[in-house]
């Protein structure tokens, strides 16, 4: 089956500009939650989403927002992008969140996306 | 402060070797924690999650254990082999109620020399 997409696949930006980075969860994932990750940080947990609802928000300013639509694909938009938002973005899926069955716990992430800002 | 770390953040053996990797968290009231991997420019691959009520999980040439009131868990893999190269990172999930993020480790890299 296929897995969880996430395009675009790479991306430049400048300084002030906005961005819009798509993830399409596995069929039948319901969840899905989002990642940045840099070189000095390592991977920080954006949001969480389940049927259309954030069930948790990780300590990123506002300008960093996400939604769910109905059939589970997921979009996260950065405003105003920063220098320091040069990041991969990772999407990850799983059949249910955070206290689930341990089956429907496991997360399959997708490639991610690179952005770039100059 | 919950937090995950991962000691070396480096390390290269040669191939055949027996390894293990080394994860260790703050706030033994976890809920789960997996094991990851992830090659150069890619996502994560779960290799191994453990529930809380669980000792250890193994697949194939690996093995993952939690001890919860020492705060670690370590990643075994058997026979490494240079496809093992890769960075491995472990993520801990804390008890929060029915809301609860998935904290990482800043990963290992792996080097296997043939």
């Amino acid at each position: 089956k296929a897995g969880v997409t996430q395009t675009p696949r790479y991306l430049i930006k400048t300084r002030g500009q906005q961005v819009t980075l798509s993830c399409s969860p596995i069929s039948g994932h319901r969840s899905v939650s989002w990642y940045q990750q840099t070189p000095g940080q390592g991977l920080q947990f954006l949001f969480e989403y389940f049927s259309e609802t954030q069930r948790n928000k990780g300590n990123f300013p506002g300008r960093f927002s996400g939604r769910q639509f109905s059939n589970s694909r997921s979009e996260m938009n950065v405003s105003t992008l920063e220098l320091g938002d040069s990041a991969l973005y990772l999407c990850a899926s799983s059949l249910a969140p955070g206290q689930g069955d341990s089956g429907a716990n496991v997360l399959t992430f997708g490639a991610g996306s690179r952005l770039t800002v100059l | 402060k919950q937090e995950v770390t991962q000691i070396p953040a480096a390390l290269s053996v040669p191939e055949g070797e027996n390894l293990v990797l080394n994860c260790s968290f703050t706030d033994s009231a976890i809920y789960n924690l997996q094991w990851f991997r992830q090659d150069p420019g890619k996502g994560l691959t779960s290799l191994l999650l453990i529930q809380s009520s669980q000792r250890e999980q193994t697949s194939g040439r690996l093995n993952a254990s939690l001890d919860k009131s020492s705060g670690r868990s370590t990643l075994y893999i058997a026979a490494s082999q240079p496809g093992d190269s890769a960075t491995y990172l472990c993520a801990v999930r804390w008890m929060a109620g029915a809301n609860s993020k998935l904290t990482f480790g800043k990963g290992i890299t792996l080097s296997v020399r043939p």
